[in-house]
């Protein structure tokens, strides 16, 4: 079944923890995202990544880093989060690198930030 | 980057027809206009993606003018469970390849 995988799909962590939060896809997507919901704000890209070793920022990148070393996989690392990260957090994967092919999102994690 | 604009929130009954518009002002040549629906705690899930005139699937239609700079899902006799939000998204060609706009979208509501 084609599907992408994000984990933990709950975390309530403390202050200036470090934390990762995994993404993975099964389809061979070259264009992997995630995005933050709020309230109000809808969905917001955080970062992208168009191929292996190539990711750029979204609209709202600040306080994350991510990496793709491989294909499937693009974690988002929280270095030291703060509570104005806590928020819902999609991971999505499309065959296209454009934007223009359909994306698939992930269930998402919720992230609670004391 | 097309950057969209959408209806903050639109009500309804259950069995009406539902139109939610897009405008996308800055949309370019090459970009396909996409529809995803997203219920709470849920991830978005794609609806319907168009590049002109009309598309028609088994849940939505979407008609696209001749100067694309808006667009417009439609519903068919809307129920209960189509209770969602739905996004219009704006990708970004050229310099801003890869970057996504989805925006706030429209929280649609459908009554008993």
């Amino acid at each position: 079944e084609a599907q992408v995988t994000q984990n933990p799909r709950y975390l309530i962590t403390v202050t200036g923890k470090k934390l990762t939060v995994t993404c993975s896809q099964n389809m061979n997507h070259e264009y992997m995202s995630w995005y933050r919901q709020d309230p109000g704000l809808g969905l917001r890209q955080i970062y992208y990544s168009m191929n292996v070793e190539v990711t750029d920022k979204g609209d709202v990148p600040e306080g994350y880093k991510v990496s793709r070393k491989e294909k499937r996989n693009f974690p988002l690392i929280l270095e030291s989060p703060s509570p104005n990260q806590t928020s819902l957090y999609f991971c999505a994967s499309s065959s296209d690198r454009s934007g223009n092919q359909p994306q698939h999102f992930g269930d998402g994690t919720r992230l609670s930030i004391l | 980057l097309a950057k969209t604009t959408q209806p903050i929130s639109m009500d309804s009954y259950e069995g009406q027809e539902v139109n939610i518009t897009c405008s996308h002002n800055n949309i370019a040549t090459n970009d396909y206009i996409t529809w995803y629906q997203q219920f709470p705690s849920q991830g978005p899930r794609f609806i319907i993606q168009g590049y002109k005139t009309k598309v028609t699937n088994e849940v939505a239609s979407l008609f696209i003018p001749a100067d694309r700079k808006s667009s417009t899902l439609s519903l068919p006799r809307v129920s209960l469970s189509d209770t969602a939000v739905y996004y219009c998204l704006g990708p970004g060609g050229g310099s801003t390849l890869g970057r996504l706009y989805f925006g706030r979208g429209t929280q649609l509501t459908v009554w008993p």
